[in-house]
C-alpha cells in the first residue's frame, strides 16, 4: 500500500544545533502531518500542513519549530535550536484530506538531543 | 480538549483465547468524531486497523471488532481468538473528518500473544 517514508530513522544531534527531519509523503496527497511522541507517553499532534500553510500547530509547536514543503519535495520540520526536551520520535503523516479518508504514517524518526 | 483513554501497559493473552483493549474517548472540539483503532506491528509504521464514523455501528477487519458507543464513549477493541501474529501495539484515536481529521491518540496498549 501507500507509503509515508521518514528519513532518517535515528537522529542524534548537539543541543543548540539544528535540525531537519525529512518526510517524503504519499505522492497525490495534500494534507501532511506532524506528531511527536516521547518515550512511555502518547502520540501527540504537533502541526498539520495544507497548500503550503500551516492549518493549526499544538502548543507542543514551539517558536523553534517551523515546517515547509519546497515545491512538492520532502515535508520536512526544522527544530533550531534544539533543547534537549525535543528529545522523541517524531512521526510524519499524510491523507489526501477528502471526507474518510485514511491518514498514512511513517515509521518515524528518533531524535536524540544530547 | 479532546482525549483517549485506554488500557496502559502491556496485556498478555494466551494464542487462541479472547481479548478486549478497552478505550474511552471525550471530544470537546468535535461534535461528531470518527473513532478508529490503529496498530504497530514490530518494525512497522502506524497503520489503520479500522475505523467507524457513526455512532452505534461496528467496525471490523482480521478479526477484530469495535463499536462505537456514544453513551458510554467508548470503542473497545474485542477479537475472540488472537493469534501469535496479532502481537503490537494498538492506538485507539479520534478525529475529524477530511482535512480535520487531525487524530488524538490514546497511549497504547502493547499486546503480547504467547503460543
Amino acid at each position: 500500500g501507500p507509503k509515508v517514508l521518514q528519513i532518517p530513522s535515528h537522529q542524534i544531534i548537539d543541543m543548540g544545533q539544528m535540525v531537519t527531519l525529512n518526510c517524503d509523503p504519499v505522492s497525490n496527497h495534500l494534507y501532511f502531518y506532524w506528531y511527536k511522541q516521547i518515550l512511555g507517553q502518547q502520540m501527540e499532534f504537533l502541526v498539520n500542513f495544507y497548500n503550503g500553510k500551516v492549518m493549526e500547530k499544538s502548543k507542543l509547536f514551539k517558536d523553534q519549530f517551523s515546517v515547509e514543503r519546497p515545491d512538492g519535495s520532502y515535508f520536512t520540520l526544522k527544530i533550531q535550536p534544539t533543547a534537549l526536551e525535543d528529545s522523541a520520535v517524531y512521526f510524519c503523516a499524510s491523507s489526501t484530506g477528502t471526507a474518510n479518508t485514511e491518514v498514512f504514517f511513517g515509521k518515524g524518526t528518533r531524535l536524540t538531543v544530547v | 480538549g479532546d482525549s483517549v483513554t485506554q488500557t496502559e501497559g502491556q496485556v498478555t493473552v494466551s494464542e487462541s483465547k479472547s481479548l478486549i483493549i478497552n478505550c474511552t474517548y471525550s471530544a470537546t472540539s468535535i461534535a461528531y468524531p470518527n473513532l478508529f483503532w490503529y496498530v504497530r506491528y514490530p518494525g512497522e509504521g502506524l497503520q489503520l486497523l479500522l475505523k467507524v464514523i457513526t455512532a452505534g455501528q461496528k467496525g471490523s477487519s482480521r478479526g477484530f471488532e469495535a463499536t462505537y458507543n456514544k453513551e458510554t464513549t467508548s470503542f473497545h477493541l474485542q477479537k475472540a481468538s488472537v493469534q501469535e501474529s496479532d502481537s503490537a501495539v494498538y492506538y485507539c484515536a479520534l478525529g475529524g473528518s477530511g482535512g480535520n481529521y487531525k487524530p488524538t491518540f490514546g497511549k497504547g496498549t502493547s499486546l503480547v500473544v504467547h503460543p
